[in-house]
Formats: structure tokens, sequence, C-alpha cells
């Protein structure tokens, strides 16, 4: 499984727009890339998936290098509410899953 | 069509008692993960089911916790013996038969406090 880097935590403000980036420099060529966000007292939602170059979707938007080496989550005009955990995992398809959830990263808007 | 549900929501139970966890999937779904999040924490993976089969269970601790899927019901997180570490919030997830990139479906967990 392919570690995941990003980082600890990040402030932004409202309108803003924001940018998450992983690091996973061992990801293997079946490897794909998946985003989940966690509010206090829940569980993680599924955001965003991609394996290479761009994905965007209604929420968000998905950048991956050609390496492949990290990816970066594009969070358009956050909001308050986007205030949350973002977690960023690697994992194989067709391969029994244990997702492996790193730390994530502890996004806060502020007003 | 609804989510994943878990329950209880809240659970206490005091050292030595044991500790009941139900995750019904969403429908269509069968297989089913539990995780583990500590506060502050990231989650921890314990345990891969599918209906009546254990398929990973590498991260489940080897004594006092064990879990099902039977071909009728929930899933079931079983824990004897609580002890204070195992204070945590629980979580299930499911994903569809044909898993191939599909993303996990989360409930909303269960918070375990054990006094």
């Amino acid at each position: 499984l392919a570690k995941t880097t990003q980082p600890i935590s990040m402030d932004s403000y409202e309108g803003q727009e924001v940018n998450i980036t992983c690091s996973h420099n061992n990801i293997a060529t079946n490897d794909y890339i998946t985003w989940y966000q966690q509010f206090p007292s829940q569980g993680p939602r599924f955001i965003i998936q991609g394996y290479k170059t761009k994905v965007t979707n209604e929420v968000a938007s998905l950048f991956i290098p050609a390496d492949r080496k990290s990816s970066t989550l594009s969070l358009p005009r956050v909001s308050l509410s986007d205030t949350a955990v973002y977690y960023c995992l690697v994992e194989s398809s067709g391969s029994a899953r244990q997702l492996t959830f790193g730390s994530g990263t502890q996004l806060t808007v502020l007003p | 069509n609804a989510g994943v549900m878990q329950n209880p929501r809240h659970l206490v139970r005091r050292r030595g008692q044991e500790a009941r966890l139900r995750c019904s999937p969403m429908k269509g779904h069968s297989h089913v993960y539990w995780y583990r999040q500590l506060p502050e924490e990231g989650l921890k993976f314990m345990v891969y089911l599918q209906k009546e089969n254990i398929i990973d269970e590498s991260g489940m601790p080897k004594e006092r916790f064990s879990a099902e899927f039977p071909k009728e019901g929930p899933s079931i997180l079983r824990i004897q013996q609580v002890v204070r570490g195992d204070s945590a919030a629980y979580f299930c997830a499911s994903s569809p038969p044909s898993q191939g990139d599909s993303p996990l479906h989360f409930g909303n967990g269960t918070r375990l406090t054990v006094t």
C-alpha cells in the first residue's frame, strides 16, 4: 500500500480556492487516488477519485501530474461549511481493500 | 435509499463488559469494513468482511475483538471485556459486490466510552 503524506492543517478564508496536496511517491501502476471529507462526529464522505490528469465533479477537482507521485485536491470558493478533515488515499484496483487512512489535513475556513 | 446505518450511536460500557456494535450496509452492498478512530487521529482499518466470510482481519487486535457478517442481518463488531483503551469511534463502511474502484460509503459511527 502506497504511503501518503499531506499537510496536517491549512487555514483559508471564505470565497478562496483551496488546494491540498498529497504526496504518494511509491504509487504503483494500478493504484488510483481517492479523497474523503470528514466532519466532526460523522463518517468520512467520498469527494472525488482519479487515476491521472484531471477529474472534476460538482464539488471539487483533482489534479494528478504525469508521474502520479502527488495529487492536488482543489476546492473552489470555500465556505465555512467546508471546514473538515480531508483524507487522501491510494489503493489498488481489484485488490483486497484495507484503505489505510493517514491523519488527514484539517482545513479551517475563516470568515 | 438509506445509507450505512450504525447503532447504537453512543455506547457506554464499564470495564469488563461486552460491547456489540451493529452495522447495516447500504442496500445492495455485500462488502463491509470496520475502522476505529481514536480522538484526534485518523481511521485505522480493523477488518474487511463479505457475507459469511472474513476477508482480511489484519487490523483487528488478536484478543477480545471479533467481527461477523451473517447471511441475514447486520454486521456485528464485538468487543469482549472492554478496557478504557477501547474508547473510540468505530466506523463501518460498505461497498457493492463488484468493488473495482467503488468508493466506500461510511456510517456515522458508534462512539464507545468505557468507564
